[in-house]
């Protein structure tokens, strides 16, 4: 089976544009969760999404924005670019309700690097 | 949300045992102990959870006291390979919300 997965895998921007995150979650999972990943820090909470609803929202500015589609797959959307922005994004998927459903799997990151 | 606190770096050699320890002094009724081991570059992978006393698998054992206030990550006979950081989580529960705080993490080396 396919694990997370994670699209584009290395992204340069600059200040001010938009940039759109994918992310595919393992088969059968339905709840998918970002994260931001700044160099030299652990990864911070940004969204949890089940069933197509927003569960958890972490404490980062509006510019932030996911959706999750029928299909569970979901995408992280961030607008108007800093260079704080920076970082290594992490999507993870989980199961929901069942045994083990609090155990994460960790796509590879997206790296986006804002100029 | 439960905090954690773990040493920021810890030294090996290869073939000793690291023990790497984590205060969780808030941890809920309902929380579960998790620990992820993450590579540069890469999104954290899990190594093991538990709730209380201890749990074993393959790659590593986790001793949880009584009072759950603090945990141990025990990995045998570590590799160069296992040079990585190391997180300790409490949270979760077991309904899948996943508003996990993550801290600074333990950074291992491992060294011939």
């Amino acid at each position: 089976d396919a694990g997370v997965t994670q699209s584009p895998t290395h992204l340069i921007k600059t200040r001010g544009q938009h940039v759109t995150l994918r992310c595919s979650p393992i088969s059968g999972h339905k709840s998918v969760s970002w994260y931001q990943q700044v160099l030299g820090q652990g990864p911070q909470f940004i969204f949890q999404y089940y069933e197509k609803e927003e569960r958890g929202r972490g404490n980062f500015p509006d510019r932030f924005s996911a959706r999750q589609f029928p299909n569970y797959s979901s995408e992280l959307n961030v607008n108007a670019l800093l260079l704080g922005d920076s970082a290594l994004y992490l999507c993870a998927s989980n199961s929901w309700g069942d045994p083990g459903a609090n155990v994460l799997t960790f796509g590879a990151g997206s790296r986006l690097t804002v100029l | 949300l439960a905090k954690t606190t773990q040493p920021i770096s810890m030294d090996s050699y290869e073939g000793q045992e690291v023990n790497i320890t984590c205060s969780h002094n808030n941890i809920a009724t309902n929380d579960y102990i998790t620990w992820y081991q993450q590579f540069p570059s890469q999104g954290p992978r899990f190594i093991i959870q538990g709730y209380k006393t201890k749990v074993t698998n393959e790659v590593a054992s986790l001793f949880i006291p009584a009072d759950r206030k603090s945990s141990t990550l025990s990995l045998p006979r570590v590799s160069l390979s296992d040079t990585a950081v190391y997180y300790c989580l409490v949270g979760g529960g077991n309904t899948g919300f996943q508003k996990l705080v993550f801290g600074t993490g333990t950074r291992l080396l491992v060294s011939p």
